[in-house]
This record gives structure tokens, sequence and C-alpha cells, in this order.
């Protein structure tokens, strides 16, 4: 099975809006609303941001939201901080036991 | 707080066994699924596999079945990744994930571990 599509980058200046797609099939992100978002630093480990679609875990800010509309699903951060920089990598239940990242974005705040 | 320690880095021949470790601590292990994540480098994220410790039961990511093993230890919270004959192909970190089965989600990683396989 083939990853999710994800840009490979993206950009915004602070205080502004930037937003992250992740487009599959209809067998895993237009099939579920099991869509994750997870936010990697250099050296780190991903941390969770956003799951089923758009529910953000305890601690994560406000600014972090998802949606989904068919086969695309999308990350949002608004109001871009320095500290946002980092690369995001989307997720999606594809039946069966199985789910499949996407190949990553990498966001830049200018 | 919902812990996942993993064993330290390893550097290995081609050809040889590896056996990598995680260690859950902070909850009660046996009622959580935990799985590992690949990450080769400069690359994304792939999942590898999921295994309940509470009976065993594991599930394989088509791309990695027979390739490696996934197994538990619920006397002791720790779950491993095994190798029985590494290539150079397998030099990535490797996370081991906390997966909520009802929620299709990784919530907690570990810290990660590399693995660097050269001759």
């Amino acid at each position: 099975q083939s990853a999710l599509t994800q840009p490979p980058s993206a950009s915004g200046s602070p205080g502004q809006s930037v937003t992250i797609s992740c487009t599959g099939t209809s067998s895993d992100v237009g099939g579920y609303n099991y869509v994750s978002w997870y936010q990697q630093h250099p050296g780190k480990a991903p941390k969770l941001m956003i799951y089923e679609v758009s529910k953000r875990p305890s601690g994560v800010p406000d600014r972090f939201s998802g949606s989904k509309s068919g086969n695309t699903a999308s990350l949002t951060v608004s109001g871009l901080q320095a500290e946002d920089e980092a690369d995001y990598y989307c997720n999606s239940y594809a039946g069966s036991n199985n789910v499949i990242f996407g190949g990553g974005t990498k966001l830049t705040v200018l | 707080e919902v812990q996942l320690v993993q064993s330290g880095a390893e550097v290995k021949k081609p050809g040889e066994s590896l056996k990598i470790s995680c260690k859950g601590a902070g909850y009660s292990f046996n009622s959580y699924w935990i799985g590992w994540v690949r990450q080769m480098p400069g690359k994304g994220l792939e999942w590898m596999g999921i295994i309940y410790p509470y009976d065993s039961d594991t599930k394989y990511s088509p791309s990695f079945q027979g390739q490696v093993t996934i197994s538990a230890d619920k006397s002791i919270s720790t779950a491993y990744l095994q190798w029985s004959s590494l290539k150079a192909s397998d030099t990535a970190i490797y996370y081991c994930v906390r997966y909520l089965g009802a929620h299709k989600v990784f919530d907690f990683w570990g810290q990660g571990a590399l693995v660097t396989v050269s001759s």
C-alpha cells in the first residue's frame, strides 16, 4: 500500500495560518474518521497533535486544528509561532488492523 | 506519567541478529497495544506492527510481515522487536509506541533507538 500524500514543505510567517494537506483514498482517509497528525522536531520523537480527524489531546494548543473532506485530511496551524517549525506527519487507519503514514511535511516559520 | 523507555543504540554487521526492547511504565502495560515505527535516515515514519501484551495477539504491516518479530513479556512490562538476519537497509531509528485501538492512534512514543547495520 502507498503512503498518504503530503506536500514536502509548507511555510508561513509568525502569526499567520498554514494548512497542510494529506490525501489518501476511499480505503483509508476517506473511509474512516481515524486520521491523526504528529509533530516531530529534529532529533526528537514524534508527538501526537490531532486524532480522530479533529480531536486535540490534552496539552496541545488550540492553534492546531484538523478537518477532513472526502479523501483529503488537513491540519491547520493558526497564529504560527517559531516553535511550530517541525515535520508533520498524517496517519490514517486503512482497515484490517492496518495504518499508514503520510510522507511528511516540513513546516518552516519564516 | 506514561513512559516508554527503549534500549540504547546498536551497531551490528549484516547477517547478525538483534533484539531491541521497550519498557512501559506509568500505565497498565497488559491492557494497551504497543507497537513499533521505523524511520530510515532522513525519511518518514512507517508502521511496522503492534502486539497486545495480555494475550500476545500480534498484527504486522504487510511491508514488515516476515521481516521482523514483535513480542512482549508482560511480567516485566517490556516489548521487543527482533531481527534474525540484519541487512544494511535495516539501518534506522525505531520508535516504540503505545497504540489506542479504539481510536487508532499512537498516543505515546518512546525516545527511539538507532540501529546501524554496517560491515
